[in-house]
């Protein structure tokens, strides 16, 4: 049984701090993935990552960096938290890449920033 | 352009009553449609996955169908329960690019006893 798990469920970070938020997944998958989700804009792309120390930017990478040091760890960094990046993120990972493996997400991090 | 329109927005049924969901997409070239489940406050669950063959396929009181030729699926619960409350959302995968994911902005289903 695939099991995603994020660092916090609910976060309150203050403009300009630095954020780190972690993902890990239990299930050896090659690709993992940050998304954000607002409401009526649905899940974004931020970043993906098909292996260790490699990333790939998605469609909203401003404002955001990534680290996959060790295959099951994918973090997403928030350099200078702005109130624009108050949103749900979610995590995912994948065995493979192209829309032919199943994503299993996380529960997701709830991130206020004030 | 490739898009992803879910419709309705929200939707509002009676227990033990059926509804449909539909999902509109110009992915191209098209893979794979998923419909995942997400339940309030957690991430979104895998219902169904369907290739260009394929036009339906069920997951228990699920039934998702695909239209390759006018690029619509729907997705069809039987007799609802309170635990269908969660929203929908459509997933459709094209073949090429590293980024190829493209989501709906999803369905948010109320069922009320």
């Amino acid at each position: 049984d695939v099991k995603v798990t994020q660092s916090s469920r609910y976060l309150v970070k203050r403009t300009g701090e630095k954020v780190f938020l972690e993902c890990v997944q239990d299930m050896d998958h090659e690709n993992m993935f940050w998304y954000r989700q607002d409401p009526g804009l649905g899940l974004r792309l931020i970043y993906f990552s098909y292996d260790v120390k490699m990333k790939e930017k998605g469609d909203i990478p401003e404002g955001y960096s990534v680290s996959r040091e060790k295959k099951e760890r994918f973090s997403l960094i928030l350099e200078s938290a702005s109130t624009n990046q108050t949103s749900m993120y979610l995590c995912a990972s994948s065995r493979g890449g192209g829309g032919t493996y199943e994503q299993y997400f996380g529960p997701g991090t709830r991130l206020t920033v004030t | 352009k490739n898009q992803v329109e879910q419709s309705p927005q929200s939707l509002i049924i009676l227990e033990g009553k059926n509804c449909t969901l539909q999902c509109n997409y110009t992915v191209s070239p098209f893979s794979n449609l998923r419909w995942y489940k997400q339940d309030t406050g957690r991430g979104p669950v895998s219902l169904t996955i369907m290739t260009f063959s394929e036009n339906t396929k069920s997951n228990g009181r699920y039934t998702a169908t695909l239209d390759a030729d006018t690029k619509q699926s729907s997705l069809h619960i039987t007799a609802s329960q309170l635990s269908d409350s969660a929203s929908y959302i459509c997933v459709v995968s094209r073949q090429t690019g590293a980024n190829n994911l493209f989501f709906g902005t999803g369905t948010r289903l109320t069922v009320i006893p």
